[in-house]
């Protein structure tokens, strides 16, 4: 079975600008999750589709990050302009419940470094 | 407060060396329990769900404690693969994200 894709894998761009990241989540996991993890520390919940709405984005920074997810399959995250502080690895997930339990799988993450 | 807190480490422990790995969580209507392994760059990665009961899987073992908020891994005879960070997290429940603890690192030396 495929696992989640994302795209790039890695990006370097200077503060102020724009870059844009891709996530194709496993066929058929109906939840994706975007994350945010700052070296040193555990992944962080930036925001939740369930299908192609909006479950939680009460972390996303509105002013300069955004994401869709529009036909409820894969999703784009955004940030525009970006800031020193965005240096991250942004890792996408997605889910499916079996019997009660939910278990995220991971891709393997954007590496962005901003200068 | 964080909602999930762990001992940074590091952990160097010698191959064949048990070691154990606590956390706690501050937010008493957690439903779910998990540790995941993350190797240096890549994702994190579910090595084993913890319930109230305890369960093991081979070398490792994991207990929660509801009471205590208290969640802890077991890791017997360490291996040189087993060098990796140790990840707590929780979940509230239903399809809710997952919340991450920092990590607990650790380095198994030949």
């Amino acid at each position: 079975e495929a696992g989640v894709a994302q795209s790039p894998r890695y990006k370097i761009i200077e503060k102020r600008q724009s870059v844009a990241f891709w996530c194709n989540p496993i066929s058929g996991h109906a939840t994706l999750y975007w994350y945010q993890q700052i070296l040193g520390q555990g992944p962080k919940l930036l925001i939740q589709f369930q299908n192609n709405g909006v479950v939680d984005d009460s972390q996303l920074p509105k002013d300069r990050f955004s994401a869709e997810r529009l036909k409820g399959v894969d999703s784009t995250l955004k940030i525009q302009p970006a800031k020193l502080e965005d240096s991250a690895v942004y890792l996408c997930a997605s889910s499916l419940e079996f019997r009660g339990q939910e278990t995220q799988y991971f891709g393997p993450g954007t590496r962005l470094l901003v200068l | 407060r964080k909602e999930v807190e762990q001992d940074p480490g590091p952990f160097n422990v010698p191959e064949g060396a048990t070691v154990a790995f606590n956390c706690t969580y501050s937010n008493s209507a957690s439903q779910s329990f998990f540790w995941y392994r993350q190797d240096c760059r890549k994702e994190p990665k579910l090595l084993m769900s913890v319930y109230s009961s305890g369960n093991e899987d081979g070398r490792f073992t994991a207990q929660l404690n509801r009471a205590s908020q208290y969640i802890s891994l077991l890791i017997r005879d360490s291996k040189l693969s087993d060098s990796a960070t140790y990840l707590c997290v929780v979940n509230l429940g239903g399809r809710r994200a997952l919340t991450f603890g920092s990590g607990t690192r650790l380095q198994v030396q030949p």
